[in-house]
């Protein structure tokens, strides 16, 4: 069965810093590309972030771009995102979600984990 | 990275059947055939309904359908239950990452 566990969130000062951690099982983790998905309080879906199975590849929206970094530690089975300079519209539950397939096909996430809250706030 | 726009709402009665509209740009849904949907439930992680515009995951009914013409994609809900009334994203691959929709309200009434 595959589980995705997030951990790691909080309340936060606005400046502060956070890490998130998920760790997978049920699968083989380092064959497959891995996102960070939040949701603001009563809002929609935003994607934040994606890494490659071997880690090489990363990818950032615009809104967290050189603020967070994602990482991976396979022989963990961790997936994690660090959050510095956290402001109050980064508030939101993270999800850790796994990428269905690899290559051209596939791109869409079809294993969530049950999301952390990150708050923001002074 | 602009969302996607979707109708906030739709709404439906029992058994019948209603489409879901999710409009981006040749950047995005028209570029690439990597549109997915995704239903939440409140309180819930989302899950995957829809992938490749047109594929289902395995486990999804068929009654729910996926297309795309140019820069718009669509998710059908046929046979309409009380179970489907729920939030749904439509998400799409772009060349820096993914991008979501900004979700419809399904009301069955």
């Amino acid at each position: 069965e595959v589980q995705l566990l997030e951990s790691g969130g909080g309340l936060v000062q606005p400046g502060g810093s956070l890490r998130l951690s998920c760790v997978v099982s049920g699968f083989t983790f380092s064959s497959y590309a891995m996102s960070w998905v939040r949701q603001a309080p009563g809002k929609g879906l935003e994607w934040v972030s994606a890494i490659s199975g071997s880690g090489v590849g990363t990818y950032y929206a615009d809104s967290v771009r050189g603020r967070f970094t994602i990482s991976r530690d396979n022989s963990k089975n961790t997936l994690y995102l660090q959050m510095n300079s956290l402001r109050a519209e980064d508030t939101a539950v993270y999800y850790c979600a796994k990428r269905l397939l690899t290559g051209t096909t596939g791109r869409a996430f079809d294993y969530w984990g049950q999301g952390t809250l990150v708050t923001v706030s002074s | 990275q602009s969302a996607l726009t979707q109708p906030a709402s739709v709404s439906g009665s029992p058994g019948q059947s209603i489409t879901i509209s999710c409009t981006g740009t040749s950047s995005d849904v028209g570029g690439y055939n990597s549109v997915s949907w995704y239903q939440q439930h409140p309180g819930k992680a989302p899950k995957l309904m829809i992938y490749d515009v047109s594929k289902w995951p395995s486990g999804v009914s068929n009654r729910f359908s996926g297309s795309k013409s140019g820069n718009t994609a669509s998710l059908t809900i046929s046979g309409l239950q009380a179970e489907d009334e729920a939030d749904y994203y439509c998400s799409s691959y772009t060349s820096s990452g993914f991008v979501f929709g900004t979700g419809t309200k399904v009301t069955v009434l």
